[in-house]
């Protein structure tokens, strides 16, 4: 089964409107983390924001905040005030336990900003 | 300050020949990664290097991939008589030990490897 699932492979959204990327993922390790990375066209990938599982609250990182929904093991990230340079493809990712351990991915979401 | 570097960027080898990776990680950082992105199997784990410990190889696809991280820094990521199947994107991360919030792993701008 796969940990980490982005259910969309691309997205529109009109400059200046808000975005939500969805992100689903699956672990029975009660400590864990949430990622998202951006990777524009360049390649490098690119931290944007992190979520913990015992966060009480979501977090935010100046226009992207994480609707975390521990119940439904749901991440999702939104993007407020969207931007064309917000165009690239954007990762989830969850590490399990604590400490430093490998991150796993989603297979990502395209996102298109257009004027 | 400076981020994770890799060399080359890019490199294109022809099928059988070694190749050798380079990622220098964030100054202070005592955790590196390696992971390979290609379109068909998106991003997977490789190997991971945790201050002195043993590395954790257990993302590794096969006995032609190793890896070496010299005096706790500098990572060399080492591929043997390489397949077709090897081409890829090779991304090194690093990040710090000091607990969950701090162990955001920052990447490299990756090498692209093109094997003929």
């Amino acid at each position: 089964a796969q940990k980490i699932t982005q259910t969309q492979p691309g997205m529109f959204v009109q400059e200046k409107e808000a975005v939500t990327l969805d992100c689903t993922y699956d672990t029975s390790d009660p400590s864990y983390g949430l990622f998202w990375y951006k990777q524009p066209s360049s390649g490098e990938m690119i931290f944007l924001i992190y979520q913990g599982s015992y966060d009480q609250q979501n977090a935010t990182e100046g226009r992207y905040s994480l609707n975390f929904q521990k119940a439904r093991k749901s991440a999702n990230l939104v993007i407020s005030a969207s931007q064309l340079g917000d165009s690239a493809m954007y990762f989830c990712a969850m590490r399990e336990g604590r400490g430093n351990t490998p991150l796993v991915f989603g297979k990502g979401t395209r996102l298109s900003v257009i004027a | 300050g400076a981020g994770v570097s890799q060399s080359p960027s890019n490199k294109v080898t022809e099928k059988g020949k070694d190749v050798e990776l380079r990622c220098d990680p964030i100054s202070g950082h005592t955790a590196l990664y390696w992971y390979r992105q290609s379109l068909g199997q998106g991003l997977e784990f490789l190997i991971y290097f945790q201050g002195n410990s043993a590395p954790d190889k257990s993302g590794l696809p096969s006995d032609r991939f190793s890896a070496e991280r010299t005096g706790g820094s500098v990572s060399t990521l080492t591929i043997q008589r390489t397949q077709q199947e090897d081409s890829a994107v090779y991304l090194c991360a690093s990040s710090l030990a000091g607990g969950p919030r701090t162990d955001t792993q920052y990447f490299g701008p990756g090498t692209r490897l093109t094997v003929l």
